[in-house]
């Protein structure tokens, strides 16, 4: 069955540190895809990245960059340079061609608190 | 601006009275889908929509309803809400079943 873990329920930083949210994911499917949402306070989903089970190549994006390992079946999320602007929930996901539709299978999320 | 819209965005209401959260986007996406998120149970589908007239069930269907008659727009009926779907209610549109979702900003749900 399809199943994401995101084992750090909560984590906390002083800004200017780099953080890194773990995500381990299940699947059976040899194509699949992940990504990763930001929830801020004020409530909604936002995307932030979507990779494919065939591209294995790590995506940096100013200052968040991502780890994918297939070996591993993790999708680690990485922040660099946190700032309180971060603060939020971020959520990583999968959806795979099992059920025959695109149904995404979230994990339980991690508050990430920035704290000046 | 490309968007997923939802209304209303904060609803009260009391048992059994029947009430239709709308869902609308404006990218001319085919997969629709609506997910229920709750503390400690996370984010999970409701029902989900492959194109016009064509819809299916979720993780969680029981007490909803969905339809499809245009591409653009998805509503959720709870035809008799009960407390237990006190929740916040997500909408998603993606180009097709493969591509990302995008969600829309959620509508807050209590039911007394």
């Amino acid at each position: 069955a399809q199943k994401v873990t995101q084992a750090q329920t909560e984590i906390s930083v002083v800004e200017k540190e780099d953080v890194t949210l773990d995500c381990v994911y299940e699947t059976r499917d040899t194509t699949y895809y992940l990504f990763w949402y930001k929830q801020p306070p004020s409530g909604e989903l936002v995307f932030l990245i979507r990779r494919n089970s065939f591209d294995e190549q790590n995506e940096i994006s100013g200052r968040y960059s991502w780890n994918f390992q297939k070996s591993t079946s993790s999708f680690n999320f990485t922040i660099t340079a946190s700032q309180v602007v971060d603060s939020a929930v971020y959520f990583c996901a999968l959806s795979d061609s099992i059920q025959g539709a695109q149904k995404l299978v979230f994990g339980q999320g991690t508050r990430l608190t920035i704290n000046p | 601006e490309a968007q997923v819209t939802q209304n209303p965005r904060y609803l009260i209401t009391v048992t059994g009275k029947k009430l239709t959260v709308t869902c609308s986007q404006n990218m001319n996406h085919e997969y629709m889908s609506w997910y229920r998120q709750d503390p400690g149970l996370g984010l999970r589908q409701i029902y989900y929509s492959m194109n016009v007239e064509v819809t299916d069930k979720g993780d969680v269907p029981e007490g909803y309803k969905v339809s499809r008659k245009e591409k653009r727009n998805f509503p959720l009926i709870l035809e008799s809400p009960s407390p237990n779907q006190t929740s916040l209610y997500f909408c998603a549109s993606s180009r097709d079943r493969r591509e990302t979702q995008y969600f829309g900003p959620g509508t807050r749900l209590l039911v007394l």
